[in-house]
């Protein structure tokens, strides 16, 4: 079965930059597109981007260009998401989950990591 | 960006209601919109995708309509594991954005 498991919590200071591990299991990591979606502590979600795993191409969202890297490494079906000169705002819960077909909806979630950002 | 607004932004209902959350785009996104539920401390759960297909799995109780700019979700008879949140998504233009979602609500 598809599962999505990514990495723990983390806790960083201001200024950091996190980066935050999706494994994926039960498919070709490399046959589907993987986003990136946020919610902060009681608010909506917000899309980061996307990463075909296949070529490595990415699609960020304007607010987060600059500042967010998504990678994979196809020989451990793991997808990665960095996000750098973290403040405040950026905590969240990070969410990595699998495009259904080709830039549409999320079939596939993970657990979801929350990284809290803290002086 | 394509901004997306729900209403109501919270719904209190009974078991066995008939619910019907709305969602509308700033401008037209053809088909490309998706819903999904979401539960305390969960991950999102796709129910609807292009606009009226049910993901694999989802109860034939949810539904979905529309096209352009306005779509809905329908709760045909709501069960008590239906209380949760509802986020509409487009996929036509980018960034994808969500509507601020909607709260059901034992009443």
């Amino acid at each position: 079965q598809v599962q999505l498991v990514q990495s723990g919590a983390e806790v960083k200071k201001p200024g950091a930059s996190v980066k935050v591990s999706c494994k994926a299991s039960g498919y070709s990591i490399t046959g589907y597109y993987m986003h990136w979606v946020r919610q902060a502590p009681g608010q909506g979600l917000e899309w980061m981007g996307w990463i075909n795993p296949n070529s490595g191409g990415t699609k960020y969202a304007p607010k987060f260009q600059g500042r967010v890297t998504m990678t994979r490494d196809t020989s451990i079906s793991t997808a990665y998401m960095e996000l750098s000169r973290l403040t405040s705002d950026d905590t969240a819960v990070y969410f990595c989950a699998r495009d259904q077909g080709v830039e549409t909806a999320n079939d596939y979630w993970g657990q979801g990591t929350l990284v809290t950002v803290s002086s | 960006d394509i901004q997306m607004t729900q209403s109501p932004s919270t719904l209190s209902a009974s078991v066995g209601d008939r619910v019907t959350i709305t969602c509308r785009a700033s401008q037209s996104i053809s088909n490309w919109l998706a819903w999904y539920q979401q539960r305390p401390g969960k991950a999102p759960k796709l129910l609807i995708y292009e606009a009226s297909t049910l993901e694999y799995g989802v109860p034939s109780r949810f539904s979905g309509s529309g096209s352009g700019t306005e779509f809905t979700l329908t709760i045909s008879s709501l069960q008590p594991d239906d209380f949760a949140t509802y986020y509409c998504q487009q996929c036509y233009g980018y960034p994808y954005t969500f509507g601020q979602g909607t709260k059901v609500e034992i009443k």
